[in-house]
């Protein structure tokens, strides 16, 4: 089976960086991927790792070390439209996403 | 511009009944995706399907099952609806095309069982 684990909540300041960190027991898989969700809707395609290493895209970098059993998802500059959900999520065997439970983030003015 | 719906986004029904949620993609996508969101659990696959004629059981399927008749369409029933069921329902849709196989969720169907 998977395990997944994220932090439930995070607060952080406008302008600033959050760091939310997603960690995994697994056998084995084929990339981990992050997802924002706002409140009531459904969620978006952040960001993709197959390989370890930093995945950079605008403010938003994806990190991932398969030897730690390590993600995490790094926003920079933040902005109040930022408050959200992020969902860490590993794709296995079968083209199939399991979930953590997500970690919400507050932007505070 | 092609897309994923659901429908009905909102559904009260009552506890035997039976429910069908609607999901339609028009990406052509050849894989579909139920998922259920609850408080506490995250996101959970109930059923999902490679294909017309497709389908397979996730982690929570019991209650629930799926009929793959055409690549845009994947209806959710829920036989006998049940108090347990009351959840957010996402349905999804990836292809390989590109290398990755990113989902893409429609926007939901909140349903209330009574």
């Amino acid at each position: 089976g998977q395990n997944i684990d994220q932090p439930t909540e995070m607060t952080a300041t406008e302008g600033a960086i959050v760091q939310i960190n997603c960690t995994y027991q697994t056998s084995g898989f084929n990339g981990l991927f992050w997802y924002q969700q706002h409140a009531g809707e459904a969620p978006t395609f952040l960001s993709y790792n197959v390989l370890d290493g930093l995945e950079e895209k605008g403010r938003f970098s994806s990190f991932l070390s398969r030897s730690k059993g390590y993600s995490y998802l790094l926003l920079k500059e933040l902005q109040m439209k930022d408050s959200a959900s992020y969902l860490c999520a590993l794709w296995a065997a079968g083209n199939k996403l399991t979930f953590g439970g997500g970690t919400r983030v507050l932007v505070k003015p | 511009d092609a897309e994923i719906t659901q429908s009905p986004r909102h559904k009260i029904t009552e506890t035997g009944r039976q429910v069908t949620l609607a999901c339609h993609q028009t990406w052509n996508h050849n894989n579909m995706f139920w998922y259920r969101q609850d408080l506490g659990h995250g996101l959970r696959l109930i059923h999902y399907s490679y294909g017309v004629q497709d389908t397979n059981k996730g982690e929570v399927s019991d209650g629930y099952s799926v009929s793959r008749s055409n690549t845009e369409d994947l209806p959710l029933t829920l036989e006998s609806a049940a108090s347990s069921q009351t959840s957010v329902y996402f349905c999804a849709s990836s292809d390989r095309r590109g290398g990755t196989d990113t989902q893409y969720f429609g926007p939901g169907t909140r349903l209330t069982v009574l």
